[in-house]
């Protein structure tokens, strides 16, 4: 069965740094790209972050770019997402989700999502 | 930038009601669409992807058509587990992937 484990979430000031951490189980997770997906409180999904299989790719929503970073520690079946300079609008549950193609290619699908970690910008 | 449009953007309906939701590409995307469903407090599901392929698992029930700009999922005989929001994403602009802003489905 496919595991998809969140963690990490706090509450943080704004021009705060976190670190998101998404455990992998249940399917051989080098063979695939993974992603970050966030949804504010009350509001749609919007994707913020991709990793190539081996770390060698990542690619950023513009919202996000140049503040996050994605990467991915294979050995360890783990993901995460470096989280610096945060926003008041980057408060979302942020979800870890699987890519539904594996190995060299991108599908852009979803077809696994972690139940979500809570990440609150406030002062 | 792709943007997704969805209608309606709340549906009411009845256990058995066909539901049908559209979404629209702001420019082409092939068939690169897929249809989620979200229940309150729940991470998405997968439910169609490539615009048409029924993800495993998913009820018959659910069917997804269309290529270029219109898409519809239908849902052919509403369910009571069926209430819950859908979201499209289009997965062709790589690797700008956008979501439609959701469409509700609750019990009329």
């Amino acid at each position: 069965e496919v595991q998809l484990v969140e963690s990490g979430g706090v509450v943080v000031q704004p021009g705060g740094s976190l670190r998101l951490s998404c455990a992998a189980s249940g399917f051989t997770f080098d063979d695939y790209a993974m992603h970050w997906v966030r949804q504010a409180p009350g509001k749609g999904l919007e994707w913020v972050s991709l990793i190539s299989w081996d770390g060698g790719s990542t690619y950023y929503a513009d919202s996000v770019k140049g503040r996050f970073t994605i990467s991915r520690d294979n050995s360890k079946n783990s993901l995460y997402l470096q989280m610096n300079s945060l926003r008041a609008e980057d408060t979302a549950l942020y979800y870890c989700a699987k890519d539904i193609i594996g190995g060299y290619s991108y599908g852009g699908h979803f077809d696994y999502w972690g139940q979500g970690t809570l990440v609150t910008v406030s002062s | 930038d792709i943007q997704m449009t969805q209608s309606p953007s709340s549906v009411s309906a009845s256990v058995g009601d066909r539901v049908t939701i559209t979404c629209r590409a702001s420019q082409g995307i092939s068939s690169w669409l897929a249809w989620y469903q979200q229940k309150p407090g729940k991470a998405p599901k997968l439910l169609i992807y490539a615009a048409s392929s029924l993800q495993s698992g998913v009820p018959s029930r659910f069917s997804g058509s269309g290529s270029g700009t219109d898409f519809t999922l239908t849902i052919s005989s509403l369910q009571p587990e069926d209430f819950a929001t859908y979201y499209c994403q289009q997965a062709n602009s790589f690797p700008l992937f956008t979501f439609g802003p959701g469409t509700k489905v609750d019990i009329k």
